[in-house]
């Protein structure tokens, strides 16, 4: 297992309610990434972090926030969910540690569904 | 700004044919990683393969090849007598080494391989 975790898997809500996806690392990766992906779409980056309290916004980041204060933990907040937001969401890491074989390799977790009504 | 082109949508074969996914990766960066990943009908992502943007060499991993032309910025993936098993959406990504590693993903390439 590559030692990461996404909480919860699957999560149905109403628009308008307040998300947060957790993702759990046992790795000590520095890099973490939360990617959305919808048909037609590829997996978009939303926002990533770089380390502790080190994060900024990928592409589709408008209506998401982000925050990671352990290395194990990267959450992706939905302050007020929209039925746009409705998607499978993966997290990822990389080590990133230079010269080292497979550094920027992603591995990915399993993936959250969420549904938004 | 990086870019991440897969043509196709959609490849349909029957097993034992060979199929090639295409990718094309547009970039500033003089120095990049291009990567594969498979997803399979289960859902999770699989890293398949990366190669360095400086390292032309093709390679070849059992019924698996990949053909990286850095002059048209193609990293072509080859599967050789199909299975049934690599039927899956495989996404082709990029990563430059000035976007803090940040991974540009193609919008994938569904593969059916019917027996």
């Amino acid at each position: 297992d590559a030692g990461i975790t996404q909480s919860p898997r699957h999560k149905v809500t109403e628009t308008g309610t307040p998300v947060t996806l957790r993702c759990h690392q046992t790795e000590n990766h520095r890099y973490m990434y939360w990617y959305r992906q919808d048909p037609g779409h590829g997996l978009r980056l939303i926002h990533y972090s770089y380390g502790v309290k080190d994060t900024d916004k990928g592409e589709v980041s408008d209506g998401y926030s982000v925050s990671r204060s352990k290395t194990e933990d990267f959450l992706l907040t939905l302050e007020s969910a929209t039925s746009s937001q409705t998607s499978v969401y993966f997290c990822a890491i990389r080590p990133g540690l230079a010269g080292l074989s497979g550094a920027n390799v992603l591995t990915f977790g399993a993936g959250s569904r969420l549904t938004v009504l | 700004a990086q870019k991440v082109t897969q043509a196709q949508t959609e490849i349909s074969v029957v097993e034992k044919e060979d199929v090639t996914l295409d990718c094309v990766y547009e970039t500033r960066d003089t120095t990049y990683y291009l990567f594969w990943y498979k997803q399979p009908p289960s859902g999770e992502l699989v890293f398949l393969i990366r190669r360095n943007s400086f390292d032309e060499q093709n390679e070849i991993s059992g019924r698996y090849s990949w053909n990286f032309q850095k002059s048209t910025s193609s990293f072509n993936f080859t599967i050789t007598a199909s299975q049934v098993v690599d039927s899956a959406v495989y996404f082709c990504a990029g990563q430059g080494n000035t976007n803090a590693g940040k991974s540009t993903f193609g919008d994938g390439t569904t593969l059916t391989v019917k027996p």
